[in-house]
């Protein structure tokens, strides 16, 4: 799996877009960029996945560099609920283990 | 929707007991992991398992670790003779492997596992 880049933390105030980046410079073609978030020592949530067009679903919107090289998960409008740690993980789809690096931490204020 | 449950949310061991996690993965998916993450680090992949048998390991998934699907609903995760660097959160998830959402992975909420 590529390895991914993250900034260690953020902030952003509540009711803004929160635009988190990820470097995934040596991802290959097959390679899906995947994100997943943990609140607070609970289990990991899946938000988000592409392999290179943007994707949008209730929760985020992924944008994919053409390149591939980078890409930015997008919260449209962030709540304090998403104060979490946001993992950008780069692996082949279907059945492949999570390798999780140490992601960015997201602080969400009022 | 449904959801992963896990059992028991906290459990506490004296070093060199032996411990079974219990997980309930959501009905029909196929593939199921276990993770821990200790306080602090990383989430860290232990084992996948699919078709009752183990597809992946890694290299904390040494012998003193197993995993049994007995039945057609529970995932266990025992650890033989515990040491105080096994205490962790540990994670159990599955993904559906079929229809839209079929390579999302759900997460249980975790049992923590405190080794005295």
């Amino acid at each position: 799996d590529a390895k991914t880049t993250q900034p260690t933390s953020m902030d952003c105030a509540e009711g803004r877009a929160a635009n988190l980046p990820c470097n995934h410079s040596t991802i290959s073609g097959n390679e899906y960029v995947y994100w997943y978030r943990q609140i607070h020592s609970q289990g990991p949530q899946y938000i988000i996945h592409g392999l290179k067009n943007n994707e949008t679903n209730e929760m985020a919107s992924l944008i994919i560099t053409e390149d591939r090289k980078s890409s930015t998960l997008i919260l449209p409008h962030a709540t304090l609920r998403d104060t979490a740690v946001y993992y950008c993980i780069a692996r082949m789809e279907y059945g492949n283990k999570l390798v999780f690096g140490a992601g960015t931490i997201l602080r969400v204020k009022s | 929707e449904p959801e992963v449950t896990q059992t028991p949310s906290h459990q506490v061991t004296q070093m060199g007991q032996e411990v079974i996690l219990r997980c309930v993965p959501i009905s029909n998916h196929l593939y199921f992991y276990w993770y821990r993450q200790i306080l602090g680090q990383k989430v860290e992949f232990l084992v996948s398992f699919y078709n009752n048998e183990i597809s992946e390991k890694s290299e904390i998934f040494d012998d003193q670790f197993s995993v049994e699907r007995p039945d057609g609903s529970n995932f266990t995760l025992k650890i033989r003779s515990t040491k105080l660097e096994d205490s962790a959160m540990y994670f159990c998830a599955s993904i559906p492997g079929t229809g839209k959402r079929r390579d999302e992975q759900f997460f249980g909420p975790g049992t923590r596992l405190t080794v005295l």
